[in-house]
């Protein structure tokens, strides 16, 4: 267990729709990662959040946006659902999202859009 | 922004033999190379990691070498067992005016042939 909570494991939704993925991210970390992992893809980074502001944006599309609570938590959200966001959606955190720190992984939420 | 190539896409070694996995990266200012580990339908897990100031680092069976130079770093592994069948990722992480971004390779999946 890496300390890292992602919910839910699993979500089935159909086109056009809207969901929120959420993160606890370990405790006293105050980075936090959202990476999207298409099937046999790599891990695309899209957004990296510190302690509670933006900090680095990757490939995220406009339909997609997140956020990082006081309490560090992360929320990741996806609207006007496409067939092709079905993926998995890994976050991961690190003590201070800067360089050097092991950055740990949750167990991802599958999303599958219909 | 950072780019990260990682060769080959796919490895099949006989157990017992030696796997070598090489990635390039773009950004000078890169200076901490993770690799990580994914398991079928798993999270990624830091195996090794290693930073600017050395080059090489071992653990175990697990060894990373990294030239700055030719900005390449490459995974070995010893040695091999059917355990170590997984995909394989490595990172290059930058820091730009305190702003870390994780950036990963698109794989490599490994299959030890027993």
């Amino acid at each position: 267990d890496s300390g890292v909570t992602q919910t839910p494991k699993h979500l089935i939704t159909a086109t056009g729709q809207r969901v929120t993925l959420r993160c606890s991210p370990r405790s006293g970390d105050l980075s936090v990662y959202w990476y999207q992992q298409s099937l046999d893809q790599g891990l695309q980074f899209l957004i990296q959040y510190y302690n509670g502001e933006e900090r680095a944006k990757g490939n995220i599309l406009e339909r997609f946006s997140a956020q990082q609570f006081p309490d560090l938590h992360s929320e990741l959200n996806l609207s006007s659902l496409e067939l092709g966001d079905s993926a998995l959606y890994f976050c991961a955190s690190n003590p201070r999202g800067d360089t050097g720190a092991e950055a740990f992984f949750g167990q991802g939420t599958r999303l599958t859009v219909v | 922004g950072e780019n990260v190539e990682q060769h080959p896409s796919t490895l099949s070694v006989q157990e017992g033999d030696s796997a070598v996995i090489k990635c390039t990266y773009s950004d000078s200012a890169s200076n901490y190379f993770p690799w990580y580990k994914q398991e079928l339908g798993k999270r990624p897990q830091l195996i090794i990691d290693i930073r600017s100031n050395v080059g090489e680092k071992k653990d175990q069976r697990i060894a990373v070498t990294l030239n700055k130079t030719a900005k390449h770093f490459s995974l070995h592994i010893t040695e091999t067992q059917p355990e170590d069948s997984a995909v394989y990722f490595c990172a290059a992480s930058t820091t730009n005016f305190g702003n870390e971004k994780l950036t990963f390779g698109t794989g490599t999946r490994l299959t030890i042939i027993p």
